[in-house]
């Protein structure tokens, strides 16, 4: 297995410019989270999904935030408008029963 | 609501030597407890989890962690410490009814290795 893959690695963009993150999940795994890690707040969980349904996003900071989760297999997390504080890197984990995997995160910087 | 508190932001031990990470939790129902390690510009790996089973926890790299419900902690440790153990350490709890487990992060420490 792959693990979960998370792209772009590394995503530098103008403030003010939409940005969408993907992440693909394990084969088979019922949950899914979008984490965002920052040196000030640590790790934060910004949503998850349950069978593809977003059970909990009262971590999302603001609206400009969104996450959509179209099949069992995607989930996007978008930016728009992205602003200089958004700058971080974003994880996404799948997981089975107690099992939680990690992908190698996405570098963002809003310049 | 669940919290992870890890005391301490930065350790540093002499390679060879004992590593103690520190984690206390709180958590309003059975917890599982969790510890995952971040290499520079990597993702979390899991080192080791608690899930009401065995308090001693054996985790992979020679790493292990017991579980101490009257003291709510969870620390971990490893008896030798190696250059290569040098990354962030994060303690995690996960709580809920059913499979709603969402885990809390706490905010990592920073294990140094010196030769």
């Amino acid at each position: 297995d792959a693990g979960v893959i998370q792209s772009p690695r590394h995503e530098v963009t103008e403030m003010g410019q939409e940005v969408t993150l993907r992440c693909k999940p394990i084969s088979g795994h019922d949950y899914l989270f979008w984490y965002r890690q920052t040196m000030m707040r640590g790790l934060e969980l910004l949503i998850y999904f349950n069978n593809n349904v977003p059970i909990d996003d009262s971590g999302m900071p603001e609206d400009r935030f969104s996450a959509k989760m179209p099949n069992a297999s995607f989930s996007t997390l978008k930016i728009q408008p992205s602003e200089p504080r958004d700058s971080a890197v974003y994880f996404c984990a799948s997981r089975l029963d107690r099992g939680y995997t990690f992908g190698s995160g996405t570098r963002l910087t809003v310049v | 609501a669940q919290s992870v508190t890890q005391l301490g932001s930065h350790v540093s031990v002499s390679e060879g030597a004992l590593v103690l990470l520190r984690c206390n939790y709180s958590s309003s129902v059975p917890p599982y407890l969790f510890w995952y390690v971040q290499y520079p510009n990597q993702g979390l790996q899991l080192l080791l989890k608690y899930t009401s089973a065995a308090t001693l926890v054996k985790g992979i790299n020679g790493f292990e962690a017991e579980f101490k419900k009257s003291e709510t902690s969870f620390h971990l440790t490893k008896p030798s410490a190696h250059m290569r153990d040098a990354a962030e350490y994060f303690c995690a709890v996960s709580e809920g009814s059913g499979s709603a487990r969402q885990l809390t992060f706490g905010s990592g420490t920073q294990l140094t290795v010196l030769p």
